[in-house]
């Protein structure tokens, strides 16, 4: 059974840090890997989709990576703005779409 | 704009009384699911169809029913609500199962049974 597993929980930065969200996943055997944000109250939102066979995505200040031998995804954020302030999830696409339970991030001015 | 379409937004039910959760895409997209979202819990998957006239169990089924009559629709059945069953519910949709063009999401409905 599919399982992920994003750290930390929670996450509060100043204003204009790079920084780093971690996804971990057990069953390799998967299609691609999704990162999503949610603002509190809301929908989800797709940033970034890495496909099985890429190594990384990139969109503006967000890049993506992903290892699927080790079971790893990061999300690396440059340049933090309180506007980022959200929640951040990762899902896992292998027939199913299995999420994260998701890194809350505050970034402060 | 194109994506996906939830209604209602907002619902407050009583316990035992049932009602439908809508759906609709207009990407002409198979995939279809229903996810719930709880605090702590994460999003969990419901039901999903993977095209018209196919329907399967997700994670979390009990005391839901879907159908697929069209490509577009997916709706979502509450047979009986009870008060587990608050919770925010998400339509997700994506070209198929292994998609290559990610899932994109409704905006959601708040269900709370009293």
């Amino acid at each position: 059974k599919q399982e992920v597993t994003q750290i930390p929980a929670a996450l509060s930065v100043p204003e204009g840090e790079n920084l780093v969200l971690n996804c971990s996943f057990t069953d390799s055997a998967i299609y691609n890997l999704q990162w999503f944000r949610q603002d509190p109250g809301k929908g989800l939102t797709s940033l970034l989709l890495i496909q099985s066979s890429q190594r990384e995505q990139t969109s503006g200040r967000l890049n993506a990576s992903l290892d699927k031998s080790s079971g790893r995804s990061t999300l690396y954020i440059a340049a933090s703005q309180p506007g980022d302030s959200a929640t951040y999830l990762c899902a896992v696409q292998g027939g199913k779409l299995i999420f994260g339970q998701g890194t809350e991030l505050s970034v402060k001015p | 704009n194109a994506g996906v379409t939830q209604t209602p937004k907002f619902q407050v039910l009583k316990t035992g009384q049932s009602m439908t959760l809508q759906c609709a895409q207009d990407m002409n997209h198979e995939y279809m699911s229903w996810y719930r979202q709880d605090p702590g819990m994460g999003l969990r998957l419901i039901h999903y169809s993977v095209g018209a006239g196919i329907t399967d169990q997700g994670e979390v089924p009990n005391g839901y029913n879907v159908s697929r009559s069209t490509t577009e629709d997916f709706p979502l059945r509450l047979l009986s609500a009870a008060p587990s069953q608050t919770s925010v519910y998400f339509c997700a949709s994506s070209m198929n199962r292994q998609d290559n063009y990610g899932y994109t999401f409704g905006s959601g409905t708040r269900l709370t049974v009293v």
